[in-house]
């Protein structure tokens, strides 16, 4: 099946350092989520967005739905060790219905 | 208010052998969903469930079967477990049908291995 694809497969950076992630597909989504998954738990939904161009924050986490609704971005301010784990990206699109299509993942690690 | 819960977390299986997982949401969400998770393959989708009584063929349902007796619970079977069925089980649970009802909430998963 489809999976989006996510940039960069991974990242090692120091902490307080911006990070910027994101998601791209051939197909046009209606709804762009974004999970966090710790090692050994589900992943946990960060940010949700519903209409192209929306960009909503939820603490230093700062996410914005593509205007073309084929991408969307995640950004990270000033990074901290607690960020360490792995960030899918998820859509919705019309032709699915209720099914999402998730990102391979981007794996975060922080150096102190 | 525990959200999604899983039971088992852990569990080793030898080949041939069978077993059920568990899901269970208090949230009162109409769809329930049952994914894998394989290093390098991202969140697969097994089966998924739209209602009470109701189940759906995800994209990798050979080899599982499902039930949806009660809304609050979703089980997962595999009846002749495959070593190929090593991975890690996730159930999620939305309240489905447009907007918000696309947010997906996750239990802590199952981690099966089988021999």
């Amino acid at each position: 099946g489809q999976q989006l694809n996510q940039s960069p497969q991974s990242m090692f950076i120091q902490e307080g350092e911006d990070v910027s992630m994101n998601c791209t597909s051939s197909s046009i989504f209606n709804t762009w989520l974004w999970y966090k998954q710790d090692p050994g738990e589900g992943p946990v939904l960060l940010i949700a967005l519903y209409k192209a161009g929306e960009l909503t924050s939820n603490g230093r986490l700062t996410a914005q739905f593509g205007i073309t609704r084929k991408d969307s971005f995640l950004n990270i301010s000033a990074s901290i060790p607690s960020d360490v784990g792995i960030y899918f990206c998820a859509g919705q699109k019309k032709s699915s219905g209720d099914k999402l299509t998730f990102g391979t993942g981007t794996r975060l690690a922080v150096r102190p | 208010n525990a959200g999604v819960t899983q039971t088992p977390k852990f569990r080793v299986l030898k080949t041939g052998q069978s077993m059920t997982l568990l899901c269970a949401q208090d949230m009162n969400h109409e769809y329930m969903y049952w994914y894998r998770q394989d290093p390098g393959m991202g969140l697969r989708l097994i089966h998924y469930s739209v209602g009470e009584g109701t189940t759906a063929k995800g994209e990798v349902p050979d080899g599982y079967n499902v039930s949806r007796l009660k809304k609050q619970n979703f089980l997962l079977g595999l009846e002749s477990a495959a070593p190929s069925q090593t991975s890690v089980y996730f159930c999620a649970s939305s309240y489905g049908q447009g907007g918000r009802g696309y947010e997906q909430y996750f239990g802590p998963g199952t981690r099966l291995t089988v021999t």
